[in-house]
């Protein structure tokens, strides 16, 4: 089954103790990407991927870190969290589909991964 | 700079037809429309760009109006299944890389 799936669905934490929140796809997709979605703000990006090795930052960078070390894994580092970062973080990864030369890729989320920071 | 959404919360009965509506102030190239059902992760319907005709899906339909940045969700004779919050995503490109998302509308339909 093509998905997007991430660990630890939740996870309640205390601040400043670093953790990894995983994001894997099975779908050979290139592009993959993380969100945050706080209550009346809608999704902002944190970082996103373009490929192997090639990280950019989103909207939202600040006091997270990514890796791409390969296709399907694209995990969320969170090296010291604080309150503030409690949220609902979306992986999700995008495939290349060109309408002439438009790249028109839908994203596909992963089921979310709720994160309480105390 | 996020687009603005309208309604941000619209309740209807079943059958009833709804309209959703996302507004940006920066030039827009392409729309994306999610619906995400609580608990759960954002699922896409359809993206509009520009220059392209109107979508549709089942009862679900969007237009795009380049002039006005401006882009609505029409739901006709809604389900109960379609209940859930919608979300736009706006892009200066076609690709969902560069998007900006609405902070949503919700929608509940009540039998």
């Amino acid at each position: 089954e093509a998905q997007v799936t991430q660990n630890p669905r939740y996870l309640i934490t205390v601040t400043g103790k670093k953790l990894t929140v995983t994001c894997s796809q099975n779908m050979n997709h290139e592009y993959m990407s993380w969100y945050r979605q706080d209550p009346g703000l809608g999704l902002r990006q944190i970082y996103y991927s373009m490929n192997v090795e090639v990280t950019d930052k989103g909207d939202v960078p600040e006091g997270y870190k990514v890796s791409r070390k390969e296709k399907r894994n694209f995990p969320l580092i969170l090296e010291s969290p604080s309150p503030n970062q409690t949220s609902l973080y979306f992986c999700a990864s995008t495939p290349r589909r060109l309408a002439g030369a438009i790249d028109t890729g839908e994203l596909f989320f992963g089921e979310g991964s709720r994160l309480t920071v105390l | 700079q996020q687009p603005v959404q309208s309604p941000q919360a619209v309740i209807l009965r079943e059958g009833e037809d709804a309209v959703i509506n996302c507004s940006s102030s920066k030039a827009l190239y392409s729309v994306h429309w999610y619906r995400q059902k609580h608990g759960e992760a954002p699922v896409f319907l359809m993206i509009l760009l520009k220059g392209g005709e109107q979508k549709g899906h089942e009862k679900i339909s969007a237009s795009f109006n380049e002039k006005k940045q401006q882009s609505s969700l029409y739901l006709t004779a809604s389900q109960l299944s379609y209940s859930g919050t919608y979300f736009c995503g706006t892009g200066v490109s076609g690709s969902a890389r560069q998007l900006t998302f609405g902070s949503g509308t919700q929608l509940t339909v009540l039998p």
